[in-house]
């Protein structure tokens, strides 16, 4: 069965300090899909990125950078230059044939998230 | 482009009543999925749908069900309420509903159960 551990459940930072999110995850597939999505307190799941098991390589977006490390299953995540606006709750998703009755279906198992607080 | 809706946004109900919760997915989608999220966890899968059939359910009670219709837009229906069924409802659309495929979410539906 796949897992999702977020292992940090609340951060909190002073405005424009770095910050790396945690995430570790468990499969038996060798093809797989992690994902990072941002929800702000209205409760909306705010898409990040989408990284696929056989592309390590690490990725840059703006501010956001993501560590891809399948040798120990994390997936972890950078906001470099925090700021206030940042402040949210930070999930790591993975997606992973369910295979259900014959057909399939892609369910994402999510961690249980990171609160991070940006403080000015 | 419009993202994903879904109605009502809050919704009060006592134990033992019934819920219907609403969808519309992103226009091109046609794979709709459900997903519970209690007050401090990450969302749980419910069900997937995929041109109206249901592609897989997570473990959820029997009360629970959905429907996709031919506008790819879906219902979640729960019964006999319980107060543990108090949590937010997340709508996420896709194109097919594949592994590699971004799953968008919609705003949710909070529901209290009393």
């Amino acid at each position: 069965a796949q897992k999702v551990t977020q292992a940090q459940t609340e951060i909190s930072v002073v405005e424009k300090e770095d910050v790396t999110l945690d995430c570790v995850y468990e499969t038996r597939d060798t093809t797989y899909y992690l994902f990072w999505y941002k929800q702000p307190p209205s409760g909306e799941l705010v898409f990040l990125i989408r990284r696929n098991s056989f592309d390590e390589q690490n990725e840059i977006s703006g501010r956001y950078s993501w560590n891809f490390q399948k040798s120990t299953s994390s997936f972890n995540f950078t906001i470099t230059a925090s700021q206030v606006v940042d402040s949210a709750v930070y999930f790591c998703a993975l997606s992973e044939a369910q295979g259900n009755s014959g057909g399939s279906n892609y369910k994402l198992t999510f961690g249980k998230g990171t609160l991070l607080t940006v403080n000015p | 482009d419009a993202g994903v809706t879904q109605s009502p946004t809050h919704l009060i109900k006592t134990r033992g009543q019934h819920v219907t919760l609403r969808c519309s997915p992103i226009s091109g989608h046609k794979s709709v999925s459900w997903y519970q999220q209690v007050l401090g966890q990450g969302p749980q899968f419910i069900f997937q749908y995929y041109e109206k059939e249901e592609r897989g359910r997570g473990n959820f009670p029997d009360r629970f069900s959905a429907r996709q219709f031919p506008n790819y837009s879906s219902e979640l229906n729960v019964n006999a309420l319980l107060l543990g069924d108090s949590a937010l409802y997340l709508c996420a659309s896709s194109l097919s509903g594949g592994p590699a495929e971004t799953q968008y979410f919609g705003p949710g539906t909070r529901l209290l159960v009393l």
